[in-house]
């Protein structure tokens, strides 16, 4: 059972409008959020993450959205730039337990010029 | 290096042969982790080293994959009579404090294929 999911394979967005990638889990002891972009032949590359005490994180064009009750989250990219455009990685890991990162099957953004 | 360091960064190997994937951590990390993945999936836990504690192995498919970590720095991940649904990319990620909310940092990864 997959206990982190990217219910969307692919999004497609405009340059210059907002980009909203969504990822859902399912183990409530998950108490750090993570998000990475891939480019092909790279590996997965660091971009924002958010703890459980908190229910948004900012940086730059990216705000994580953590809402614990739903066991969701979301990724926001504002404006979207065509270098966007990668393979976006939702992960989740139970801190306090010692546990590894746990990682969605990614969604696929194409920021369109 | 700065970052995270894998060779080969790719290998082409006959099926039944054994390989061995290298991974050099990022400096002064203390947590090494192994994933794959398989062409158009995610990624896939194979194995978790902290620091002196027994490694977290749960996510190795068989007995023919084993990993270990020498003086808490460079890692091998072994993969014995290799079959052809072991094709893919192998990444390692290393992280500089795991259990204070210190995020994974990836190589670019070992393509492999099985032939």
């Amino acid at each position: 059972d997959q206990q982190v999911k990217q219910n969307s394979p692919s999004l497609s967005v405009q340059e210059g409008r907002i980009s909203i990638l969504n990822c859902d889990y399912t183990n409530s002891m998950f108490d750090y959020f993570l998000w990475y972009k891939k480019y092909p032949a790279e590996g997965p590359t660091f971009l924002i993450s958010i703890s459980s005490i908190k229910d948004k994180n900012e940086d730059g064009r990216f705000t994580v959205f953590l809402n614990k009750s739903a066991k969701h989250l979301s990724l926001h990219i504002v404006p979207s730039q065509p270098g966007d455009s990668a393979v976006y990685f939702c992960a989740a890991s139970a801190q306090n337990y010692g546990q590894n990162f746990v990682f969605g099957p990614g969604t696929r953004l194409s920021v369109l010029p | 290096g700065a970052g995270v360091s894998q060779s080969p960064s790719n290998k082409v190997t006959e099926k039944g042969k054994d390989v061995e994937l290298r991974c050099d951590p990022i400096s002064g990390h203390t947590a090494l982790y192994w994933y794959r993945q398989s062409l158009g999936q995610g990624l896939e836990f194979l194995i978790y080293f902290q620091g002196n504690s027994a490694p977290d192995k749960s996510g190795l498919p068989s007995d023919r994959f084993s990993a270990e970590r020498t003086g808490g720095s460079v890692s091998t991940l072994t993969i014995q009579r290799t079959q052809q649904e072991d094709s893919a990319v192998y990444l390692c990620a290393s992280s500089l404090d795991p259990l204070n909310n210190s995020p994974l940092h990836f190589g670019n990864g070992t393509r492999l294929t099985v032939t």
